[in-house]
């Protein structure tokens, strides 16, 4: 199937700082990526839907101006969480539909995000 | 919300074949049945989808109801490396539609 891919796999940062995670699609073109968010033992939730050229779309409850989405190309799309608290300790994990595939959605790796 | 339910968890003996229900009785026309499955510490892994035939691919076969209001993913011969989480999820299979996640089935496969 197709492929997506994240970096990095995990990281650690102060309180304060800000970090930025990126996913890729590596063979194929993904205008629109969903970036979720996943806590131990607990499921996957939707933070935001990234469009490429334009605004992403966040859900509700997501901070638009702390978690930074910028789809940069048809195959990136980072998100950056800004001025990070121990409370956003999480894993993050990205998708995108391949449409050569129909429509299928893929995964990325994850990333783990410890902010100390 | 999801619009699917999946027992909570199941076990397996290994080298048998596990059979995860999945029921979603208000599933639209238009919309799709996919599995995915998580292993711990990993992003979600996809496993197989359909609409109302029934599927088979190298790594499971799925099996739709005729009123589409139920499923059940068949892995025919677990093995170990099968223990994770498996999702199962209704979506149209529009560009742009993302997925909404339950909280799935846990199956362990026991030596």
């Amino acid at each position: 199937g197709a492929v997506v891919s994240q970096h990095p796999s995990w990281v650690i940062c102060k309180s304060g700082t800000s970090v930025k995670i990126e996913c890729r699609s590596l063979d194929f073109q993904a205008t629109t990526m969903f970036w979720y968010r996943q806590f131990p033992k607990q499921s996957l939730m939707l933070m935001a839907t990234s469009n490429e050229g334009s605004k992403a779309t966040y859900e509700q409850g997501v901070e638009k101006d702390k978690f930074l989405i910028n789809h940069a190309s048809l195959t990136l799309s980072t998100l950056t969480v800004t001025s990070a608290h121990p409370e956003d300790s999480s894993f993050y994990i990205c998708s995108a539909p391949d449409t050569m595939g129909g429509n299928t959605i893929y995964f990325g790796e994850g990333s783990w995000l410890t902010v100390v | 919300d999801a619009k699917t339910t999946q027992p909570p968890s199941m076990d397996c003996a290994e080298g048998r074949a596990a059979n995860l229900p999945c029921n979603h009785s208000t599933i639209s026309g238009n919309e799709y049945v996919y599995w995915y499955r998580q292993i711990h510490s990993q992003g979600p892994q996809y496993i197989i989808h359909g609409l109302k035939n029934n599927e088979t691919n190298e790594m499971a076969s799925l099996i739709i109801t005729e009123d589409r209001k139920s499923s059940t993913l068949i892995l025919p011969h677990a093995t170990l490396r099968d223990t994770a989480v498996y999702y199962c999820i209704v979506r149209a299979n529009n560009y742009g539609q993302n997925f909404v996640f339950g909280p799935g089935t846990r199956l362990s496969v026991l030596p």
